[in-house]
């Protein structure tokens, strides 16, 4: 059983549209990391949390500490917003335990 | 500042032959890791170096893999004798001196397609 669980896994949006992304994680996880793969292939960090909430341009990311939950929101999506979007647990280890990604969509 | 680089971008190899995966991470970063992402998968950890050592290397697949950082510089990904299932994207990304909640920066990532 993975110790990241993401949903959706798919998602397609109306460009304009406010989209979530949901994360789940277990115990030992003491700081949550949302990703995104471009659709050429590279991962680009967007965010690392260990409380509250963070913003950076129309992606905010929050993380609820007593439930194990973190949330990625992209308001208004663009297409330019496509690929695959990952969270990943940072525990003492310090290695990135992957969520199975999920894979936005956006039509214009 | 040159963010973490990867090469090559793709290699295509036959099952059985040999390819070597470079990884230069940004100046001055003692942790490097290598992940992979394999036929879709989530992105899997691989190893970890801080410097030249290996500090842990518990997601390694089996022995045909071999990772190497000498003068903990630049790292050297192995794979001998390649297989089907080791087709994927490989990713290597970098952090600063050992300490909590270190933000990764990765790379480009190498695409390895073995027929």
């Amino acid at each position: 059983k993975n110790e990241v669980e993401q949903s959706p896994q798919n998602l397609t949006a109306q460009e304009g549209e406010f989209i979530t992304i949901n994360c789940s994680y277990s115990v030992g996880i003491s700081a949550l990391h949302w990703l995104q793969q471009h659709p050429g292939g590279g991962i680009v960090s967007l965010f690392m949390l260990s409380s509250g909430k963070k913003k950076h341009g129309r992606l905010i990311a929050t993380i609820n500490i007593q439930e194990k939950h973190s949330s990625l929101h992209i308001t208004a999506t663009q297409t330019t917003d496509v690929g695959t979007y990952f969270c990943a647990g940072q525990g003492g280890s310090e290695k990135l335990v992957f969520g199975k990604g999920m894979k936005l969509t956006v039509n214009p | 500042e040159a963010g973490v680089t990867q090469f090559p971008s793709h290699s295509v190899i036959e099952k059985g032959q040999t390819v070597t995966l470079r990884c230069d991470p940004i100046s001055g970063h003692d942790n490097l890791y290598w992940y992979r992402r394999v036929m879709g998968k989530e992105i899997k950890f691989l190893l970890h170096f801080v410097k030249e050592s290996k500090q842990d290397e518990s997601g390694m697949p089996n022995n045909r893999f071999l990772a190497e950082r000498t003068g903990g510089t630049y790292s050297t990904l192995k794979v001998q004798p390649a297989e089907l299932e080791d087709s994927g994207v490989y990713f290597c990304a970098s952090s600063q001196e050992l300490a909590p909640l270190l933000e990764q920066y990765f790379g480009p990532g190498t695409r390895l397609t073995v027929t």
